[in-house]
């Protein structure tokens, strides 16, 4: 059974740079028929992607986050990561890591998710 | 990039009722559209891919329907365990794009 676990601080001060960690175990990072990718909840709030990555290193991410947002994965440690640069307040939300998975019609929805990790910006 | 409008914002409804939710996409996405569940405290799960694929271990009284831009969720005779929030989500080109939200209320 594929699962998918965030890792990070929790707490970060603004203006500095969070950093997460999604670790892969049941299954390989390395499959080339998935994207991994990162999407966001703030408190109450909606759902926002923030960038895929593929095992390769090719990177998708969302032009609302500016260049603030790099994804990177390591094939070695079956696990992708995110790191995201001058945070404010409105970075605080749980964060999710997903897998997107190819199928024979092309890229489907994201189907496997991590069970999220809240992360507070505050001084 | 692709704006998904999603209604209603929240509604009431009786367990055995028939729900139904749409989106609708700002442009032609085919039929490049997901539908999530999510219940509080929990990640999305999702139900149909592809638009009108209904996801393994999912009931099938979910169903999904439309291409192009206009989307439809319905449940067919709701049950206790959907009063849930849902989502749409475009994943026809980057980036990816995620309805409102409709927050699926008891009456």
């Amino acid at each position: 059974q594929l699962q998918l676990q965030e890792s990070g601080p929790g707490l970060v001060k603004p203006s500095e740079t969070l950093s997460l960690t999604c670790t892969v175990s049941g299954g390989s990072i390395s499959n080339n028929n998935y994207y991994w990718g990162w999407i966001r909840q703030p408190p109450g709030k909606g759902l926002e992607w923030l960038g895929n990555i593929y095992y390769s290193g090719n990177t998708y991410y969302n032009p609302s986050l500016k260049s603030r947002v790099t994804i990177s994965v390591d094939t070695s440690k079956n696990q992708f990561s995110l790191r995201l640069t001058s945070v404010t307040a409105a970075d605080t939300a749980v964060y999710y890591c997903a897998r997107r998975p190819r199928h024979s019609s092309g890229w489907a929805s994201f189907d496997y998710w991590g069970q999220g990790t809240l992360l507070t910006v505050s001084s | 990039a692709i704006q998904m409008t999603q209604s209603p914002s929240s509604l009431s409804a009786s367990v055995g009722d028939r729900v139904t939710i749409t989106c609708r996409a700002s442009q032609d996405i085919r039929n490049d559209l997901g539908w999530y569940q999510q219940k509080p405290g929990k990640a999305p799960n999702l139900l149909i891919y592809f638009a009108s694929s209904l996801q393994s271990g999912v009931p099938s009284r979910f169903s999904g329907s439309g291409s192009g831009t206009d989307f439809t969720l319905t449940i067919s005779s709701l049950q206790p365990e959907d009063f849930a929030t849902y989502y749409c989500l475009q994943d026809y080109n980057f980036p990816l794009t995620f309805g409102g939200g409709t927050k699926v209320e008891i009456k």
